[in-house]
């Protein structure tokens, strides 16, 4: 089955520690994408790659970092959470870039103590 | 950049046809229109795609005028299971495939 997967599903952590969000896609997309989710502010994009080892800002990429060493996956890292990094977030992918259709995953809720 | 404007929020009685215009005035020739469906806690799942004039499939039509800066989803005979947010979203082929979710509508089907 055609899907994104993302891991943890659910996470509680602490301001400062380091944690990782894994996310996965099986059907060779080129592009992969990260998302926030807040009430009031919709979805919003923290970084996408266009290809392996190919990365680039979105709107709000300040306190994440992401790596893309192959093509299936695209971790997002908090190198140091802090609580307004609270919030929903979401791995996509499409086969490529603007003009396909992305693939979410279900969303992975963080919340930062 | 392709931003969009849509309503914030929409009620509609059961079976009855709602229509949620986009306006993105500044479309690029490249970029597409994509509508998308979240429910809540869900990721969203694509609805239609288009690039002008008309596109129909099993779920919703999509209407788009000459001059593209705007586009109407339009979602025949709604039902309780259409209470969702719709997002509008134009790819952006000129800032190398950004995207711009804005906050979607939120539609409200009223039995």
């Amino acid at each position: 089955e055609a899907q994104v997967t993302q891991n943890p599903r659910y996470l509680i952590t602490v301001t400062g520690k380091k944690l990782t969000v894994t996310c996965s896609q099986n059907m060779n997309h080129e592009y992969m994408s990260w998302y926030r989710q807040d009430p009031g502010l919709g979805l919003r994009q923290i970084y996408y790659s266009m290809n392996v080892e190919v990365t680039d800002k979105g709107d709000v990429p300040e306190g994440y970092k992401v790596s893309r060493k192959e093509k299936r996956n695209f971790p997002l890292i908090l190198e140091s959470p802090s609580p307004n990094q609270t919030s929903l977030y979401f791995c996509a992918s499409s086969l490529s870039g603007a003009e396909n259709i992305q693939y979410f995953g279900a969303g992975t809720r963080l919340s930062v103590l | 950049l392709a931003k969009t404007t849509q309503p914030i929020s929409m009620d509609s009685y059961e079976g009855q046809e709602v229509n949620i215009t986009c306006s993105h005035n500044n479309i690029a020739t490249n970029d597409y229109i994509t509508w998308y469906q979240q429910f809540p806690s869900q990721g969203p799942r694509f609805i239609i795609q288009g690039y002008k004039t008309k596109v129909t499939n099993e779920v919703a039509s999509l209407f788009i005028p000459a001059d593209r800066k705007s586009s109407t989803l339009s979602l025949p005979r709604v039902s309780l299971s259409d209470t969702a947010v719709y997002y509008c979203l134009v790819g952006d082929t000129n800032t190398g495939n950004q995207f711009y979710f804005g906050t979607g509508t939120s539609l409200t089907v009223i039995p």
